[in-house]
């Protein structure tokens, strides 16, 4: 296996609180997360990696204080969105991957609506 | 010139037919290929991932792979309706960075 989930699969937030958004490792130690980003139509883009008790490396563009990234353990990554706007209405992903290995593991994502 | 390049399509076969689908890489250095399969509203799902020149199969999938032409491609045979979905080509290049092309929306019609 290498099972990835995400919570949750759907949230509707006002402009202006935080939302946070967890991705877990179910069936295997994560020692790398990522955090993507995908509009209508469009491809994934990586907003940031995560590497197990590091700081984030956060991707040209991609607002840090905006987007929270903690990845704690070696099975759990959250992103908190803080502050959010209408434009930060999205489809957030996350993946793993293993210690050494590169393909990366998806979660099933997080459908955001900031009204 | 994009790092990791497909055709939009849609790419349309009959059902039962052989699905051909490519993709082109710019970084010379890359050396770790993924095809992951992503249904509409769903996130992605990998398929099949390949590492050295040449064939690799898994059931009714195939990827190629050509380091020298820069090429990449998934082979589906015996097309099911069920596949119909996008196809998204990811290459890790020199900076080990996971880079996806925009997918090619793949269709099989009964």
């Amino acid at each position: 296996g290498a099972v990835v989930s995400q919570h949750p699969s759907w949230v509707i937030c006002k402009s202006g609180t935080s939302v946070k958004i967890e991705c877990r490792s179910l069936d295997f130690q994560a020692t790398t997360m990522f955090w993507y980003r995908q509009f209508p139509k469009q491809s994934l883009m990586l907003m940031a990696t995560s590497n197990e008790g590091s700081k984030a490396t956060y991707e040209q563009g991609v607002e840090k204080d905006k987007f929270l990234i903690n990845h704690a353990s070696l099975t759990l990554s959250t992103l908190t969105v803080t502050s959010a706007h209408p434009e930060d209405s999205s489809f957030y992903i996350c993946s793993a991957s293993r210690q050494g290995a590169y393909e990366q593991y998806f979660g099933p994502g997080t459908r955001l609506t900031v009204t | 010139q994009k790092e990791v390049e497909q055709n939009s399509g849609p790419l349309s076969v009959p059902e039962g037919a052989i699905a051909s689908l490519n993709c082109t890489y710019s970084d010379r250095g890359s050396q770790s290929f993924f095809w992951y399969r992503q249904y509409s509203g769903k996130s992605p799902e990998l398929i099949m991932f390949i590492y050295s020149n040449g064939d690799k199969e898994d059931g009714r999938f195939t990827a190629q792979l050509n380091k020298a032409s820069q090429y990449v491609s998934l082979l589906i045979r015996d097309s099911q309706p069920s596949d119909s979905a996008t196809y998204l080509c990811a290459v890790i290049g020199t900076a080990s960075k996971l880079t996806f092309g925009t997918g090619t929306r793949l269709q099989v019609t009964l």
